[in-house]
């Protein structure tokens, strides 16, 4: 089984703050994302990268960075931490099938974040 | 653009009966459907999917229908158990970008004792 892990299962941060979480995958996966779930809102796509050191912005990349610096690890990085920022963030990776995605996405457990 | 809709966005049934969630894409396109569930304080897992080239498939209580001429796909629970309870997610994935794995906004399923 695929196994996706988030290093951190709850955080607390002060506004202002550089945040890091953490994600890691064992499956060899070129694909990995990072997505945020709000309440109402579903899930929305932050950053993704399809390679070692690409990246790509997804659909609400304000305020965020990525880094992927080894194929098993994606970084989102928060430069500076806001109340706004409060929210469930999840990790994910997928094996992309050639020309389309056909296969599912495996998700982390999240991370809740909450930045006062 | 490209849209996936979920309906409906809350959903309780009494134990045993069955559950309904539907979903309406847009991008012809795609041709691989699956269903996410999520349970709480978990990340979303898929529990079944369906390709295009398919209109149903089954696995035990749970079942997905396909219908892509109108471009709608459903997922079917039979025989509601508590730990069905749950939110769950349909998605759409289109081509060559990851922008377009698109998702429902989620059907929260309360299973009723």
């Amino acid at each position: 089984d695929v196994k996706v892990t988030q290093s951190s299962r709850y955080l607390v941060k002060r506004t202002g703050e550089k945040v890091f979480l953490e994600c890691v995958q064992d499956m060899d996966h070129e694909n990995m994302f990072w997505y945020r779930q709000d309440p109402g809102l579903g899930l929305r796509l932050i950053y993704f990268s399809y390679d070692v050191k690409m990246k790509e912005k997804g659909d609400i990349p304000e305020g965020y960075s990525v880094s992927r610096e080894k194929k098993e690890r994606f970084s989102l990085i928060l430069e500076s931490a806001s109340t706004n920022q409060t929210s469930m963030y999840l990790c994910a990776s997928i094996q992309f099938g050639g020309s389309a995605y056909n296969s599912p996405l495996h998700f982390g457990n999240g991370t809740r974040l909450t930045v006062t | 653009g490209e849209n996936v809709e979920q309906h409906p966005s809350t959903l309780s049934v009494q134990e045993g009966d069955s559950a309904v969630i539907k979903c309406t894409y847009s991008d012809s396109a795609s041709n691989y459907f699956p269903w996410y569930k999520q349970e709480l304080g978990k990340g979303p897992q898929l529990i079944i999917d369906i390709r295009s080239n398919v209109g149903e498939k089954k696995d035990q209580r749970i079942a997905v229908t396909l219908n892509k001429t109108a471009k709608h796909f459903s997922l079917h629970i039979t025989e509601t158990q508590p730990e069905d309870s749950a939110v769950y997610f349909c998605a759409a994935p289109g081509y060559s970008s990851a922008s377009k794995i698109i998702f429902g906004s989620g059907t929260r399923l309360s299973i009723r004792p």
